[in-house]
């Protein structure tokens, strides 16, 4: 079974720092594209970042180029998420989320909430 | 970067009923898009791929179509149990994007 299960979301003040984890299993983790997306009450549902299956392709969502740093560890099965310079615009649960291979996302994380507050 | 418009925001529903939900991409993007159901408290679920392609285990009752700019869910003979926000996503150019969600509602 595919599980896909995020964690590192806390409170943190507006310039602060934070990485969060995705911990993959039930599939071959190296064979699968990652991604994170975000969601807000206000915003909806926001792509944030991505990487390929080596860690040689990211790319990032322009609000957070600069700031944000993916990376994966696939002898540890696992996605990460830097997030550095945080902002209250960052608020949101952050789901890791698994690329089918179009783009496209046929397993998604419960999610990890991200609150930037002073 | 590509904007996707779903119409409606809302849309109150009786069960039986056969519910249309539109998305409209600001630029052509072929058949990349694809339909997601999110219900309260879970993660979004794929439903629909590649604009038409259903996603394995999904009832029949979901169906896609479109190509270019204009896109269709479909939901025939809606159940209580399709209450939930409805998402589009496009994948034919960075940034990927998502429409601003239909909320359905069961009465």
């Amino acid at each position: 079974e595919v599980q896909l299960v995020e964690s590192g979301g806390v409170v943190v003040q507006p310039g602060g720092s934070l990485r969060l984890s995705c911990a993959a299993s039930g599939f071959t983790f190296d064979d699968y594209t990652m991604h994170w997306v975000r969601q807000t009450p206000g915003k909806g549902l926001e792509w944030v970042s991505l990487i390929n299956w080596n860690g040689g392709e990211t790319y990032y969502v322009d609000s957070v180029k600069g700031r944000f740093t993916i990376s994966r560890d696939n002898s540890k099965n696992s996605l990460y998420l830097q997030m550095d310079s945080l902002t209250i615009e960052d608020t949101a649960l952050y789901y890791c989320v698994r690329d089918k291979g179009g783009s496209y996302y046929d397993y998604w994380g419960q999610g990890t909430l991200v609150t930037v507050s002073s | 970067e590509i904007v996707l418009t779903q119409s409606p925001d809302f849309q109150s529903v009786t069960p039986k009923e056969k519910v249309t939900i539109t998305c409209r991409a600001s630029q052509s993007i072929g058949r990349s898009l694809h339909w997601y159901q999110q219900k309260p408290d879970q993660s979004p679920k794929l439903l629909i791929k590649s604009a038409s392609q259903s996603f394995s285990g999904v009832p029949s009752r979901f169906s896609g179509s479109g190509s270019g700019t204009d896109f269709t869910l479909t939901i025939n003979s809606l159940e209580a149990e399709d209450a939930a926000t409805y998402y589009c996503q496009q994948s034919s150019s960075l940034p990927l994007t998502f429409g601003q969600g239909t909320r359905l509602e069961i009465k």
